[in-house]
């Protein structure tokens, strides 16, 4: 059982805006930055958002993060064919002095 | 352009030892903390190990603990993994990564396969 909890399934119809939350605690999203990774089908991670909302150089601005207390979400608008994904949520833990990961969310587009 | 490639995996029976290698070109490997993170066959990710740029600080996952150790080698660009005590859980893809302090994990290999089985 992941420290992260993560809905397993998201999905959206082209265009749609789609959420994916990210549900930790004091020791961890409560205290430090939250990242997000993107990983297509048969490829490795690619990261999405660093610090809680920031968008590394290309990646298009329809990804967004945000954070609050001990949970952050990461919204995709204009959903596209291309975003179908498994998206992780990630975060230092400081009660178990490492990295902890969300059991990952799979995203359909319908 | 940043590249990082691991290497070393394979089938190995339960209790035996592997060593998995990540070579990184295209930066200040020195610089740089570097990740294993690991992936079940269907199932999420799963962060295994760091190591700091200087070697000096090494953190582990409760899973793997007393089990594996990292290393790297600067001179030679590479970062180990070197695991002991295999079980059939620890069968896995095995992703280096490199940690850009704050900004996040920003290069990953393609992952080298280990499968523990009898």
């Amino acid at each position: 059982q992941s420290a992260l909890t993560q809905p397993p399934s998201a999905s959206g119809t082209p265009g749609q805006r789609v959420t994916i939350s990210c549900s930790g605690s004091n020791s961890n999203i409560g205290r430090d930055y939250v990242y997000w990774y993107q990983q297509l089908p048969g490829t490795a991670p690619k990261l999405l958002i660093y610090k809680n909302n920031e968008r590394p150089s290309g990646v298009p601005d329809r990804f967004s993060g945000s954070k609050s207390g001990t949970s952050a979400s990461l919204a995709i608008s204009g959903l596209r064919s291309e975003d179908e994904a498994d998206y992780y949520c990630a975060v230092w833990d400081n009660s178990l002095s490492g990295w902890v990961f969300g059991g990952g969310t799979k995203v359909t587009v319908l | 352009e940043v590249q990082l490639v691991e290497s070393g995996g394979g089938v190995v029976q339960p209790g035996g030892s592997l060593r998995l290698s990540c070579t990184g070109t295209g930066f200040t490997f020195h610089a740089y903390a570097m990740h294993w993170v690991r992936q079940a066959p269907g199932k999420g990710l799963e962060w295994v190990s760091f190591v700091t740029g200087n070697g000096g600080g090494t953190y582990y996952a409760d899973s793997v603990r007393g089990r594996f150790t990292i290393s790297r080698d600067n001179a030679k660009n590479s970062v180990y993994l070197q695991m002991n005590s295999l079980r059939p859980d620890d069968t896995a893809l095995y992703y280096c990564a490199k940690d850009v302090t704050h900004s996040g994990w920003d290069s990953w290999g393609q992952g080298t396969l280990v499968t523990v089985s009898s």
